[in-house]
């Protein structure tokens, strides 16, 4: 069963509009960390939150992890055409070191 | 390396026929993964490697499925008797440390025809 999964499956914004997707998970976790990948193309990291950590800040990526809930928000602001991808986050849990990817949102930008 | 490289970048092959995919981390990285991603759909974990071992091969499928990584560097999977299911691209990613951030290579789209 997916360990991480993201919400919503598929969005589609305009240029300068933020985005805001999430993802659940099951089971404790030392880390989550958040994923993009172009189309055809392979994945690139993005942030990496720890699960003593509350909130992080890259840039125009804004993360938040919620423990108690077990889950994640990945916030872009002033999206731009470019931001358009697939976003993924996985998470490393504390008994096991496999990485568990969900099945991605889909953030279309529309100029 | 500049960053993760995998080959082939394509491969076709019929059904029944082995096949290799090889990775090629970047230098010093001690953990080395393997996924592969169906259209659509996220990473699937097949294995992970910190140095020579297989720390955990949980996420392989079947026994038909192998790889190995002899000298904590490049990787190779191995695929025997191969299935038109089997058809996906396999990514490779590699981290300087098991929980770390991973860099993936391009991947290698695999189809069995």
């Amino acid at each position: 069963s997916q360990q991480g999964e993201e919400d919503p499956q598929a969005l589609s914004i305009q240029e300068g509009e933020n985005a805001t997707m999430n993802c659940s998970y099951k089971t404790s976790i030392n880390n989550l960390q958040w994923y993009r990948q172009n189309s055809g193309r392979g994945l690139v990291h993005l942030i990496l939150i720890r699960s003593n950590e509350r909130e992080k800040h890259s840039g125009r990526l804004r993360v938040t992890l919620d423990t108690s809930k077990k889950s994640s928000s990945l916030l872009i602001t002033a999206s731009r055409a470019a931001d358009t991808a697939s976003y993924f986050c996985a998470t490393v849990t504390n008994y096991g070191q496999n990485f568990v990817f969900g099945p991605g949102t889909r953030l279309s930008v529309l100029p | 390396g500049a960053g993760v490289s995998q080959t082939p970048s394509n491969k076709v092959t019929e059904k029944g026929k082995y096949v290799e995919l090889r990775c090629d981390p970047i230098s010093g990285h001690t953990a080395l993964y393997w996924y592969r991603q169906s259209l659509g759909q996220g990473p699937e974990f097949l294995i992970y490697f910190q140095g020579t071992g297989a720390a955990d091969d949980s996420g392989l499928p079947n026994d038909r499925f192998f790889a190995v990584r002899p000298e904590g560097s490049v990787s190779t999977l191995k695929i025997q008797r191969t299935e038109r299911g089997d058809s996906a691209v396999y990514l490779c990613a590699s981290s300087l440390n098991v929980a770390r951030e991973q860099y993936f290579g391009p991947g290698t789209r695999l189809t069995v025809t």
